[in-house]
Protein backbone atom coordinates (compact mmCIF):
# COMPACT_ATOMS: atom_id res chain seq x y z
CA UNK A 1 0.00 0.00 0.00
CA UNK A 2 1.61 3.22 -0.90
CA UNK A 3 -0.79 5.10 0.83
CA UNK A 4 -1.86 8.92 -0.45
CA UNK A 5 0.59 10.20 -2.68
CA UNK A 6 0.73 14.18 -3.36
CA UNK A 7 3.12 16.22 -5.65
CA UNK A 8 4.72 18.35 -5.37
CA UNK A 9 6.27 18.45 -2.09
CA UNK A 10 7.32 22.01 -2.13
CA UNK A 11 6.14 24.88 -4.56
CA UNK A 12 7.41 27.97 -4.55
CA UNK A 13 5.72 30.31 -6.54
CA UNK A 14 5.05 34.37 -7.43
CA UNK A 15 1.87 35.79 -6.76
CA UNK A 16 -0.53 35.77 -9.89
CA UNK A 17 0.53 32.34 -10.90
CA UNK A 18 -1.26 29.52 -11.66
CA UNK A 19 -0.92 26.66 -9.09
CA UNK A 20 -1.94 23.04 -9.32
CA UNK A 21 -1.35 20.53 -6.55
CA UNK A 22 -1.98 17.09 -7.31
CA UNK A 23 -3.81 13.88 -5.46
CA UNK A 24 -3.33 10.03 -5.66
CA UNK A 25 -5.75 8.43 -3.35
CA UNK A 26 -5.43 4.73 -2.02
CA UNK A 27 -6.62 2.55 -3.99
CA UNK A 28 -10.58 1.40 -3.08
CA UNK A 29 -10.40 4.48 -1.19
CA UNK A 30 -14.25 6.25 -2.79
CA UNK A 31 -13.45 9.61 -0.19
CA UNK A 32 -10.98 12.07 -0.90
CA UNK A 33 -10.74 15.19 0.78
CA UNK A 34 -8.59 18.25 0.32
CA UNK A 35 -7.17 20.25 3.55
CA UNK A 36 -5.10 23.57 4.35
CA UNK A 37 -3.13 23.90 7.38
CA UNK A 38 -1.80 26.91 8.62
CA UNK A 39 -0.07 28.26 12.21
CA UNK A 40 -3.10 30.38 12.31
CA UNK A 41 -6.37 28.35 11.38
CA UNK A 42 -4.87 24.92 12.17
CA UNK A 43 -6.26 22.35 9.66
CA UNK A 44 -9.45 23.17 7.71
CA UNK A 45 -11.83 21.73 5.26
CA UNK A 46 -11.49 22.73 1.81
CA UNK A 47 -13.74 20.23 -0.04
CA UNK A 48 -14.71 16.78 -0.52
CA UNK A 49 -15.26 14.09 -2.83
CA UNK A 50 -17.62 10.75 -2.70
CA UNK A 51 -17.34 8.90 -5.29
CA UNK A 52 -15.77 11.26 -7.61
CA UNK A 53 -18.36 13.67 -7.13
CA UNK A 54 -17.51 16.90 -5.29
CA UNK A 55 -20.32 16.42 -1.84
CA UNK A 56 -18.99 20.03 0.55
CA UNK A 57 -16.82 22.44 -1.19
CA UNK A 58 -18.15 25.10 1.29
CA UNK A 59 -14.69 25.50 2.77
CA UNK A 60 -13.08 26.47 -0.18
CA UNK A 61 -11.91 30.39 0.57
CA UNK A 62 -12.40 32.31 -2.71
CA UNK A 63 -13.69 31.30 -6.45
CA UNK A 64 -9.57 31.57 -7.03
CA UNK A 65 -9.77 27.79 -5.78
CA UNK A 66 -11.06 25.22 -7.29
CA UNK A 67 -10.84 21.06 -7.44
CA UNK A 68 -11.47 18.30 -9.42
CA UNK A 69 -11.59 14.60 -9.41
CA UNK A 70 -12.07 13.24 -13.39
CA UNK A 71 -11.53 9.72 -12.17
CA UNK A 72 -11.16 7.92 -8.60
CA UNK A 73 -7.35 7.51 -8.93
CA UNK A 74 -6.78 11.64 -9.19
CA UNK A 75 -7.65 14.66 -7.97
CA UNK A 76 -5.97 18.40 -8.55
CA UNK A 77 -6.46 21.52 -6.71
CA UNK A 78 -5.91 24.59 -8.39
CA UNK A 79 -5.65 28.14 -7.28
CA UNK A 80 -5.44 31.16 -10.31
CA UNK A 81 -4.56 33.72 -9.05
CA UNK A 82 -2.19 33.10 -6.19
CA UNK A 83 -1.82 35.20 -3.51
CA UNK A 84 0.51 35.45 -0.68
CA UNK A 85 -1.95 34.48 2.07
CA UNK A 86 -1.67 31.03 0.02
CA UNK A 87 1.35 30.19 1.46
CA UNK A 88 0.26 26.96 3.66
CA UNK A 89 0.58 23.36 3.88
CA UNK A 90 -2.04 21.25 1.88
CA UNK A 91 -2.99 17.75 2.54
CA UNK A 92 -4.84 15.50 0.49
CA UNK A 93 -6.63 12.47 2.29
CA UNK A 94 -8.73 9.45 1.00
CA UNK A 95 -10.68 6.86 3.40
CA UNK A 96 -13.54 4.51 2.33
CA UNK A 97 -16.44 6.17 3.92
CA UNK A 98 -15.94 10.29 4.60
CA UNK A 99 -14.43 10.34 7.64
CA UNK A 100 -17.09 7.78 9.43
CA UNK A 101 -15.99 5.54 12.31
CA UNK A 102 -14.40 2.18 11.04
CA UNK A 103 -13.29 5.01 8.13
CA UNK A 104 -10.21 6.29 9.29
CA UNK A 105 -8.55 9.43 6.89
CA UNK A 106 -5.38 8.72 5.43
CA UNK A 107 -3.10 11.56 4.86
CA UNK A 108 -0.26 12.47 2.23
CA UNK A 109 2.31 13.96 2.93
CA UNK A 110 1.35 17.49 1.98
CA UNK A 111 2.58 20.77 -0.28
CA UNK A 112 4.06 23.15 1.23
CA UNK A 113 3.30 26.18 -0.99
CA UNK A 114 5.10 29.15 -0.88
CA UNK A 115 3.88 32.38 -2.64
CA UNK A 116 5.86 35.41 -3.00
CA UNK B 1 -19.14 18.87 14.49
CA UNK B 2 -19.33 22.75 14.43
CA UNK B 3 -16.73 23.72 16.64
CA UNK B 4 -13.49 21.54 18.56
CA UNK B 5 -11.43 23.88 21.49
CA UNK B 6 -8.15 22.07 21.65
CA UNK B 7 -6.32 22.83 25.07
CA UNK B 8 -3.02 23.36 25.30
CA UNK B 9 -1.78 24.59 22.27
CA UNK B 10 1.76 23.55 23.79
CA UNK B 11 2.63 21.00 26.05
CA UNK B 12 6.34 19.83 27.15
CA UNK B 13 7.16 17.02 29.28
CA UNK B 14 10.06 15.21 30.63
CA UNK B 15 10.43 11.42 29.67
CA UNK B 16 8.74 8.85 31.34
CA UNK B 17 6.20 11.40 32.70
CA UNK B 18 2.44 11.79 31.25
CA UNK B 19 0.41 14.21 29.10
CA UNK B 20 -2.83 15.02 28.85
CA UNK B 21 -4.64 17.22 26.09
CA UNK B 22 -8.36 18.30 26.11
CA UNK B 23 -10.74 19.10 23.66
CA UNK B 24 -14.25 20.00 23.92
CA UNK B 25 -17.64 19.99 20.98
CA UNK B 26 -20.01 21.54 20.50
CA UNK B 27 -22.55 19.51 18.53
CA UNK B 28 -24.56 16.99 20.77
CA UNK B 29 -24.97 14.84 17.30
CA UNK B 30 -20.83 14.28 17.48
CA UNK B 31 -20.61 10.82 17.79
CA UNK B 32 -17.31 9.74 16.80
CA UNK B 33 -14.10 10.98 18.13
CA UNK B 34 -10.61 10.20 16.64
CA UNK B 35 -7.27 11.23 17.53
CA UNK B 36 -4.31 12.12 14.68
CA UNK B 37 -0.61 12.97 14.96
CA UNK B 38 1.35 14.74 13.02
CA UNK B 39 5.21 14.04 12.88
CA UNK B 40 7.46 16.16 11.17
CA UNK B 41 6.99 16.96 7.60
CA UNK B 42 4.13 13.72 7.35
CA UNK B 43 0.81 13.98 7.38
CA UNK B 44 -1.79 13.07 10.17
CA UNK B 45 -2.42 9.76 11.39
CA UNK B 46 -4.80 7.93 13.02
CA UNK B 47 -3.89 6.80 16.65
CA UNK B 48 -6.75 6.11 18.40
CA UNK B 49 -9.94 6.52 18.60
CA UNK B 50 -13.53 6.17 20.93
CA UNK B 51 -16.98 6.46 19.76
CA UNK B 52 -19.86 8.02 21.94
CA UNK B 53 -21.50 4.88 23.47
CA UNK B 54 -17.86 4.05 25.08
CA UNK B 55 -16.32 6.47 28.23
CA UNK B 56 -13.12 5.18 27.71
CA UNK B 57 -10.46 2.91 25.59
CA UNK B 58 -6.84 2.44 26.16
CA UNK B 59 -3.93 0.96 23.61
CA UNK B 60 -0.73 0.51 25.17
CA UNK B 61 0.87 3.95 26.64
CA UNK B 62 -2.37 6.05 25.09
CA UNK B 63 -5.71 6.60 26.19
CA UNK B 64 -8.64 8.37 25.63
CA UNK B 65 -11.62 9.34 27.87
CA UNK B 66 -15.13 10.41 26.44
CA UNK B 67 -17.82 12.46 28.91
CA UNK B 68 -20.51 13.38 27.07
CA UNK B 69 -22.42 14.99 29.17
CA UNK B 70 -19.79 17.89 29.47
CA UNK B 71 -19.10 17.38 25.87
CA UNK B 72 -15.62 16.80 25.88
CA UNK B 73 -12.75 14.23 25.53
CA UNK B 74 -9.02 13.80 26.29
CA UNK B 75 -6.08 11.97 25.53
CA UNK B 76 -3.43 11.14 27.90
CA UNK B 77 0.11 9.66 26.89
CA UNK B 78 1.90 7.38 29.90
CA UNK B 79 5.03 6.80 30.18
CA UNK B 80 6.38 9.73 27.79
CA UNK B 81 9.26 8.90 25.37
CA UNK B 82 10.95 11.32 22.80
CA UNK B 83 9.27 9.70 19.73
CA UNK B 84 6.27 10.89 20.95
CA UNK B 85 7.43 14.47 20.76
CA UNK B 86 4.31 15.71 17.80
CA UNK B 87 1.30 17.89 16.97
CA UNK B 88 -1.94 15.73 17.98
CA UNK B 89 -4.97 16.74 17.04
CA UNK B 90 -8.20 15.68 18.23
CA UNK B 91 -11.60 15.66 15.78
CA UNK B 92 -15.44 15.45 15.96
CA UNK B 93 -17.95 13.81 13.55
CA UNK B 94 -21.49 13.86 12.92
CA UNK B 95 -23.22 11.52 10.41
CA UNK B 96 -25.32 14.50 9.73
CA UNK B 97 -22.35 16.54 8.68
CA UNK B 98 -20.37 13.71 7.72
CA UNK B 99 -17.56 14.98 7.86
CA UNK B 100 -14.71 15.56 10.94
CA UNK B 101 -13.59 18.75 12.55
CA UNK B 102 -10.40 19.16 13.47
CA UNK B 103 -8.99 20.78 16.92
CA UNK B 104 -6.49 23.62 16.48
CA UNK B 105 -3.73 20.99 17.45
CA UNK B 106 -1.24 20.49 20.36
CA UNK B 107 2.64 20.56 19.74
CA UNK B 108 4.07 18.02 22.56
CA UNK B 109 7.66 17.85 22.84
CA UNK B 110 9.09 15.08 25.24
CA UNK B 111 12.15 16.46 27.14
CA UNK B 112 15.23 14.09 28.17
Amino acid sequence: DAGVIQSPRHEVTEMGQEVTLRCKPISGHNSLFWYRQTMMRGLELLIYFNNNVPIDDSGMPEDRFSAKMPNASFSTLKIQPSEPRDSAVYFCASSTRTGAPDSPLHFGNGTRLTVT
Amino acid sequence: GENVEQHPSTLSVQEGDSAVIKCTYSDSASNYFPWYKQELGKGPQLIIDIRSNVGEKKDQRIAVTLNKTAKHFSLHITETQPEDSAVYFCADYTGTASKLTFGTGTRLQVTL
